[in-house]
């Protein structure tokens, strides 16, 4: 089974407005973290926001918010007042356990396109 | 305080022959792991340093692949005798020991060597 799930290949949405990119995740660890980047045509990996497994508080970091639904296993990232800049592809990562030096593991990624 | 950055940024190569890829971290970094990305995937994780020692690699690491950091800083990622599968864009992160990403250890991204192999 997949560890992280993103079921959305592509996403479309004019600017200004706001967009939600889905992300499931499967781990049987109580510990854990989950991390968003951003990987423009460019190819750089860009850190968004992170959520740890036993945070109270969904995180957020300017435009960017996590809806993070821990009994749903879903971490989704909303965007709001999106701009041309934001469309990229965008990726969901987890890292199991509380060790530091522990691998990312990645979803397929999203492919979020921005219109005028 | 420079991000990460690799060398070269694209490669062209034979197969068959041998390629190096040089990352360097971001400054004072302790920890540095490298990923393997093909098309339309997310990155894969192929190993791990912490300081100079590498800790941890991933089963996607062949014999062909070895990964060094005799000082603590750079790394070096060589492929022996390139294949068409090969062909990817690694990428290198890094992150940090204490200081304010302690609590999340997030993992800073290079732009990536994007390998061909023909």
């Amino acid at each position: 089974a997949q560890k992280i799930t993103q079921t959305q290949p592509g996403m479309f949405v004019q600017e200004k407005e706001a967009v939600t990119l889905d992300c499931t995740y499967d781990t049987s660890d109580p510990s854990y973290g989950l991390f968003w980047y951003k990987q423009p045509s460019s190819g750089e990996m860009i850190f968004l926001i992170y959520q740890g497994s036993y945070d109270q508080q969904n995180a957020t970091e300017g435009r960017y918010s996590l809806n993070f639904q821990k009994a749903r296993k879903s971490a989704n990232l909303v965007i709001s007042a999106s701009q041309l800049g934001d469309s990229a592809m965008y990726f969901c990562a987890m890292r199991e356990g509380d060790q530091a030096g522990t691998a990312l593991i990645f979803g397929k990624g999203t492919t979020l396109s921005v219109s005028s | 305080d420079t991000g990460v950055s690799q060398d070269p940024r694209h490669k062209i190569t034979k197969r068959g022959q041998n390629v190096t890829f040089r990352c360097d971290p971001i400054s004072e970094h302790n920890r540095l792991y490298w990923y393997r990305q093909t098309l339309g995937q997310g990155p894969e994780f192929l190993t791990y340093f912490q300081n100079e020692a590498q800790l941890e690699k991933s089963r996607l690491l062949s014999d062909r692949f070895s990964a060094e950091r005799p000082k603590g800083s750079f790394s070096t990622l060589e492929i022996q005798r390139t294949e068409q599968g090969d062909s990817a864009m690694y990428l290198c992160a890094s992150s940090d020991q204490g200081g304010t990403s302690e609590s999340t250890d997030t993992q800073y991204f290079g732009p990536g060597t994007r390998l061909t192999v023909l």
